[in-house]
């Protein structure tokens, strides 16, 4: 079965900072994309970034990007000046191609500190 | 022009009550599904419905009863509410399989 691990349950970031949030996968499969959502207080899951295993070029969002390395099946979130309204939980999440489930890791609750 | 629409966000309610929670999303999806996230945040597929079909179910006691009037609908009917059902449900929805899921607001069940 595919698990996601976030090694990481809390960071903390200071407010104009960079701080990247961990995420490994295990699968045995080629075809899979990656997530990356955000649930802040207000407990909304909002989608950060999406990642598609086939795709050598790292995708980014404006401040999120990630660093995909498939061969060690590692999928981290960098955020560049940070703000405060990027206080929140972080979730890497995994699917397989042609499937709808999708599994989560345990989240990464993210401070950021003025 | 909510894309994915929970009612009740709040729902609290006594042990061996019945409850229902409705979803609906209003992007023309085919693909819907219910999460539930424990009070440790642990986020976890419960169904999932391509077409108004029951495509997974994760291990859910049958007191818990997915219904999909429509593509745009998926209700979701609890019977004899547990203490352990206390958590917040997510409905989703997607275009396809593997497709972005966009999540609705949320609904934190309390069961006393």
């Amino acid at each position: 079965a595919q698990t996601v691990t976030q090694s990481q349950p809390e960071m903390s970031v200071q407010e104009a900072e960079t701080v990247t949030l961990s995420c490994t996968y295990d699968t045995s499969e080629s075809d899979y994309y990656l997530f990356w959502y955000k649930q802040p207080p207000s407990r909304q899951m909002i989608l950060v970034i999406r990642q598609e295993a086939y795709k050598q070029q790292n995708a980014t969002e404006n401040r999120f990007s990630v660093n995909f390395q498939k061969a060690a099946k590692s999928f981290s979130l960098k955020i560049s000046d940070s703000q405060l309204g990027d206080a929140a939980m972080y979730f890497c999440a995994y699917i397989k191609g042609g499937s709808e489930k999708l599994v989560f890791g345990k989240g990464t609750k993210l401070t950021v500190n003025p | 022009d909510t894309a994915v629409s929970q009612t009740p966000k709040y729902l609290v309610t006594q042990m061996g009550n019945d409850k229902s929670i409705k979803c609906e999303q209003n992007l023309g999806h085919d693909t819907m599904y219910w999460y539930k996230q424990d009070s440790k945040k642990f986020l976890k597929i419960m169904f999932s419905y391509n077409n108004k079909e029951l495509i997974i179910n994760e291990t859910v006691p049958n007191r818990f009863s997915p219904k999909s009037p429509d593509k745009a609908h998926l209700n979701l009917h609890i019977n004899s509410l547990e203490l352990g059902d206390s958590a917040v449900y997510f409905c989703a929805s997607s275009r396809g399989l593997a497709g972005v899921q966009f999540f609705g607001p949320g609904t934190r069940l309390t069961v006393l």
